[in-house]
């Protein structure tokens, strides 16, 4: 059972543009959501993170959306450049003595000049 | 303040030898996940550890693999008498005392079984 489902898979987006990737949680105890940025040959590095009491987060040209009652959650890249060409992925937390991170399958992004 | 450092980067292993990857935690971490990554797949949590304790072991398979962190040095992921699907990405990933989910991850061990 796939407890975080992440799509599209694949999305291509112009210089410019703002590239939108969606996560769907199914567990109501999840109460931590991070995204990671992964290069190709590098490990994944925290972008940005939000927890349910809020339903946005915004840290330069990246915005994290979150939906609690549809339990869904976005990550929006305005002004999308080149650089920002990378596979990403969206995670959720438990709370309590565990903390492990269960991740979506991924997006690979790529950003035309 | 270094990063989460993991060696060796690369490890070629043939099938039935063993497999040894370390991980330092970030300095004043107190916590070390470690996870899997299979080729286009996303990461699949294994084994949470704090010093000299197995917290969370519930992603870790029955046989061959183990895990510590003892009082001094790194942490370990042991995998005995390898075979070809343990090939994959292994990360180690630390967290701040009091903020167990905030994890930062380390570069990754690639190990390849022949």
């Amino acid at each position: 059972q796939q407890q975080v489902k992440q799509s599209p898979q694949s999305l291509i987006v112009q210089k410019g543009g703002i590239s939108i990737i969606n996560c769907a949680y199914e567990n109501t105890a999840f109460d931590y959501f991070p995204w990671y940025q992964q290069f190709p040959g590098k490990g994944p590095a925290l972008l940005i993170a939000i927890r349910p009491d809020v339903s946005e987060k915004k840290e330069g040209r990246f915005t994290i959306s979150f939906n609690k009652s549809a339990k869904q959650f976005s990550l929006h890249i305005m002004d999308s450049q080149p650089g920002d060409s990378a596979t990403y992925f969206c995670a959720a937390s438990k709370g309590g003595s565990q903390g492990n991170l269960i991740f979506g399958k991924g997006t690979k992004l790529s950003v035309k000049p | 303040n270094a990063g989460v450092m993991q060696n060796p980067r690369h490890l070629v292993r043939r099938r039935g030898q063993e497999a040894r990857l370390r991980c330092s935690p970030m300095k004043g971490h107190s916590h070390v996940y470690w996870y899997r990554q299979l080729p286009e797949e996303g990461l699949k949590f294994m084994v949470y550890l704090q010093k000299e304790n197995i917290i969370d072991e519930s992603g870790m398979p029955k046989e061959r693999f183990s895990a510590e962190f003892p009082k001094e040095g790194p942490s370990i992921l042991r995998i005995q008498q390898v075979v070809r699907g343990d090939s994959a990405a292994y990360f180690c990933a630390s967290s701040p005392p009091g903020h167990r989910e905030t994890q930062y991850f380390g570069p990754g061990t690639r190990l390849l079984v022949l």
